[in-house]
């Protein structure tokens, strides 16, 4: 299967400050990242779509200026919380899309998660 | 109402029971419907993918209802390390980004 990594794993910041997320697909190049979001007991929402090249695509209630994304290489995709506040304490998970599909018809890959914490 | 929707659970179960779950899905023009497992604190990872004419793979039994527009998965002999939060996801259209359901939560016991 397709390896796609996330860093950091887990982050701790001040109310107020900016926090990176990075994911990389790291054996396969993927146009299209998907940033998710989870907060405790709930499913994984989807945040926005990130295409290598272009603007990202935010769903609906999601802000595009305090959730910045950049898509700058096929391999890599950030994810920027800017002026985090506590209710942005959540998991962050991105996927990648791999073409030709995985064996088992999968569509994404997905990144380990990062846990992060705003005080 | 929500585009994908699951029954939280949890469901308890003994070791080798057979367990059955369903994922009702709103828009009628989805066209690719996965499940997916989910360990605590963890990222999903993909179980098995659902096809029109079902699938199996060892204990476990996808299918897809169209007409209803509902998705079920069933795991048969169930483990202890079956436990875990269990997500059905759906793609709807062609810019491949899943919509997931709120996820059953499964819990094997001895």
């Amino acid at each position: 299967g397709a390896v796609v990594s996330q860093h950091p794993s887990r982050v701790i910041c001040k109310s107020g400050t900016s926090v990176k997320i990075e994911c990389r697909s790291l054996d396969f190049q993927a146009t299209t990242m998907f940033w998710y979001r989870q907060f405790p007991k709930q499913s994984l929402m989807l945040m926005a779509t990130s295409n290598e090249g272009s603007k990202a695509t935010y769903e609906q209630g999601v802000e595009k200026d305090k959730f910045l994304i950049n898509h700058a290489s096929l391999t890599l995709s950030t994810l920027t919380v800017t002026s985090a506040h506590p209710e942005d304490s959540s998991f962050y998970i991105c996927s990648a899309r791999k073409f030709p599909l995985g064996q088992g018809g999968e569509t994404q890959y997905f990144g380990p998660g990062t846990r992060l914490l705003v005080l | 109402r929500k585009e994908v929707e699951q029954d939280p659970g949890p469901f308890n179960v003994p070791e080798g029971a057979t367990v059955a779950f369903n994922c009702t899905y709103s828009n009628s023009a989805s066209q690719s419907f996965f499940w997916y497992r989910q360990d605590c604190r963890k990222e999903p990872k993909l179980l098995m993918s659902v096809y029109s004419s079902g699938n199996e793979d060892g204990r476990f039994t996808a299918q897809l209802n169209r007409a209803s527009q509902y998705i079920s998965l069933l795991i048969r002999d169930s483990k202890l390390s079956d436990s875990a939060t269990y997500l059905c996801a759906v793609n709807a259209d062609s810019s491949y980004k899943l919509i997931f359901g709120s996820g059953t939560r499964l819990l094997v016991r001895p």
